[in-house]
């Protein structure tokens, strides 16, 4: 069956980059694509970037300077790096399969990412 | 950007009620609107795609209709397990989210 789970440091430093691995199984990246979306505690939902089967990127233009989205195929692996943390960044961190005409359908656990020194 | 307003963001209903939620575009999205059920401390599980689609495995007393820039999730029947805050979802364009209405039984 389809699954996606996140990994990453919980505690971040301000300034600092954020890195995150989301690791599928279940589904090949080269066939589906998939975004990272993050919830900042009691908060709503904000759509951060994806990576296309292709292997191409978008991403949330108000974030874009600091992100950036890979995968690495052969490990099943999509990650997300994005730098100069502030605690507004603060939030449970998704990653989720992101199929063409739906919604996203199969969301990993999360992963707490919290911005404190 | 897209804005998604939903409205209420609190709702209260008894069991049994018939339940709907609202989700307003601020511009015409042809119909692309899910709509996501969010449980506490889960992540979110997509109930309804493209307006009206019903995902695979999620119960028939969930609906949705709308056009437009006006959308509506319906529960036909509230259940204790729907308790939950409900987003919906644009995807004309970037992908954005409605701040959701939270459910809670009365």
């Amino acid at each position: 069956q389809v699954q996606l789970k996140e990994s990453g440091p919980g505690l971040v430093q301000p300034s600092q980059t954020l890195s995150l691995t989301c690791t599928v199984s279940g589904l090949s990246l080269t066939s589906n694509s998939v975004s990272w979306i993050r919830q900042p505690p009691g908060k709503g939902l904000e759509w951060m970037g994806v990576i296309w089967s292709n292997g191409g990127t978008d991403y949330n233009s108000a974030i874009k300077s600091r992100l950036s989205i890979s995968r690495d195929t052969s490990k099943s692996q999509v990650f997300l790096k994005m730098n100069s943390l502030q605690t507004e960044d603060t939030a449970m961190y998704f990653c989720a399969r992101n199929p063409t005409g739906s919604g996203f359908d199969y969301w990993g656990q999360g992963v707490m990412v919290t911005v404190s020194s | 950007d897209i804005q998604m307003t939903q409205s209420p963001s609190l709702l209260s209903a008894s069991v049994g009620d018939r339940v709907t939620l609202s989700c307003k575009a601020s511009q015409n999205i042809y119909k692309y609107l899910n709509w996501y059920q969010q449980k506490l401390g889960e992540a979110p599980k997509l109930l309804i795609y493209y307006t009206n689609s019903l995902q695979t495995g999620i119960p028939s007393r969930f609906s949705g209709s709308g056009s437009g820039t006006d959308y509506t999730l319906t529960i036909s029947s509230l259940q204790p397990e729907d308790v939950a805050t409900y987003f919906c979802q644009q995807y004309n364009s970037w992908p954005t989210f409605g701040g959701g209405t939270k459910l809670e039984l009365k």
